[in-house]
């Protein structure tokens, strides 16, 4: 059983400053995604990383995929509130049966204050 | 264009009803996946499936729990029996194809409370 674990499962800031979530797991995953989820909404996609060691950005979010592809983070700069959320990891397993099969990190709740 | 359509937004079930829940996917997308998500708890993948076909039932309880996805119309997940425990936000996704099956999108979920 493929298993992500993402970290910090709470996080509160000031606006302005900076952050990173965490997420992590044992399993190799042939591409990993980060999905943005408000409350009474699906996940919305923010990115997918599918090489090892790659590096997306959009605007103030920079995604990474470990070199392993083990793992990955979120950093957000110069947080703002309307940054406030739920953020998910997800990755897709390694091999052919695991097609189509995301596996959820438990989230991050960020929130942002003013 | 429109995004995966779920309804219905909010269903309130009796214990031992049944739960018919609907999908449609994105139009172009022949690729379904349901995913639930407990009070607390992340998403979880239930079953994957293509028109007619059911290609990954791994998450799905081995009881009460079916899904289907018919040459016309939407998938459905269908809960008979309905328990207290079957309480969740239920998910769909869709994507075009197969090989981009990493590349999902969800809907903005089914509500089901059971009382």
């Amino acid at each position: 059983t493929q298993l992500l674990e993402q970290s910090p499962q709470f996080l509160s800031i000031q606006e302005g400053e900076n952050l990173t979530v965490y997420c992590n797991s044992s399993s190799v995953f042939s591409s990993l995604q980060w999905y943005r989820q408000e409350p009474g909404e699906g996940p919305v996609l923010l990115v997918t990383v599918v090489t090892g060691g790659e590096v997306k950005k959009l605007k103030r979010l920079t995604f990474q995929f470990g070199d392993a592809r083990k793992d990955s983070s979120l950093h957000i700069t110069a947080a703002q509130p309307g940054d406030t959320g739920l953020y998910l990891c997800a990755g897709e397993g390694a091999g052919g049966t695991s097609y189509g099969k995301l596996t959820f990190g438990q989230g991050t709740i960020l929130t942002v204050h003013p | 264009n429109a995004g995966v359509m779920q309804n219905p937004r909010h269903l309130v079930r009796r214990r031992g009803q049944e739960a018919r829940l609907r999908c449609s996917p994105m139009k172009g997308h022949s690729h379904v996946y349901w995913y639930r998500q407990l009070p607390e708890e992340g998403l979880k993948f239930m079953v994957y499936l293509q028109k007619e076909n059911i290609i990954d039932e791994s998450g799905m309880p081995k009881e009460r729990f079916s899904a289907e996805f018919p040459k016309e119309g939407p998938s459905i997940l269908r809960i008979q029996q309905v328990v207290r425990g079957d309480s969740a936000a239920y998910f769909c996704a869709s994507s075009p194809t197969r090989t981009s099956a990493r590349i999902q999108y969800f809907g903005a979920g089914t509500r089901l409370s059971v009382l």
